[in-house]
């Protein structure tokens, strides 16, 4: 059974970097691309991107100059780092595997992290 | 950007009742269309995959249809563990969207 838990600092100050990890067990990480999703606090969902173990990325343009995917294969890792934050970027962050098959959808998700952005 | 428009944003409905949500893609999506129910403080959960796929262990009352622009998501009675959030998402462009929800009340 596929399982994903996001990690990371729940506090981060405007115009520092927000780095956040999600562990990924019960699956092959280099199986498959995985999401980052955020959404503010009452507020609907935003897809920020995917990468796959090979570097292979693709990133929302509105956050792409800002966001950078990765993933440590030893580790089964994949990590999300957004530079230059502001207020706007507070939200929970989810990250998801990207299954596939006639079409492409998310699933599982992990249960979120909660990032807030304040001085 | 492929904009998906789901109607209506908020619906009140009763146990039983039977509610259908639509999203509309602002260009054809193909089958390319998932159904999420997220409950308060939790992450979403995913119902249907490629329109009308009902995902393992999701009750069989969800059922989903369409194809290109024009999808529904039917509950035919709704039970008490219904009342969420849903959302619908593309995956046929390369940029994934959602649309904005519709919160499902009692």
């Amino acid at each position: 059974q596929v399982q994903l838990q996001e990690s990371g600092p729940g506090l981060v100050k405007p115009s520092e970097t927000l780095s956040l990890t999600c562990s990924v067990s019960g699956d092959s990480i280099t199986s498959h691309y995985w999401s980052w999703i955020r959404q503010p606090p009452g507020k609907g969902l935003e897809w920020i991107g995917h990468v796959y173990y090979s570097g292979s990325s693709r990133y929302n343009p509105s956050l792409k100059s800002r966001v950078t995917l990765t993933i440590d294969t030893s580790k089964n890792e994949v990590s999300l780092k957004m530079d230059s934050v502001s207020a706007a970027d507070t939200a929970v962050y989810f990250c998801a595997k990207r299954a596939y098959g006639s079409s492409f959808w998310l699933d599982p998700w992990g249960q979120g992290i909660l990032v807030t952005v304040s001085s | 950007d492929i904009q998906m428009t789901q109607s209506p944003s908020s619906l009140s409905a009763s146990l039983g009742d039977r509610v259908t949500i639509t999203c509309r893609a602002s260009q054809s999506v193909r089958n390319y269309l998932n159904w999420y129910q997220q409950k308060l403080g939790k992450a979403p959960k995913l119902l249907i995959y490629a329109a009308s796929t009902l995902q393992n262990g999701v009750p069989s009352r969800f059922s989903g249809s369409g194809s290109g622009t024009i999808f529904t998501l039917t509950i035919s009675s709704l039970h008490s563990d219904d009342f969420a959030t849903y959302y619908c998402q593309q995956t046929y462009s390369t940029l994934y969207t959602f649309g904005q929800g519709t919160k499902l009340e009692i």
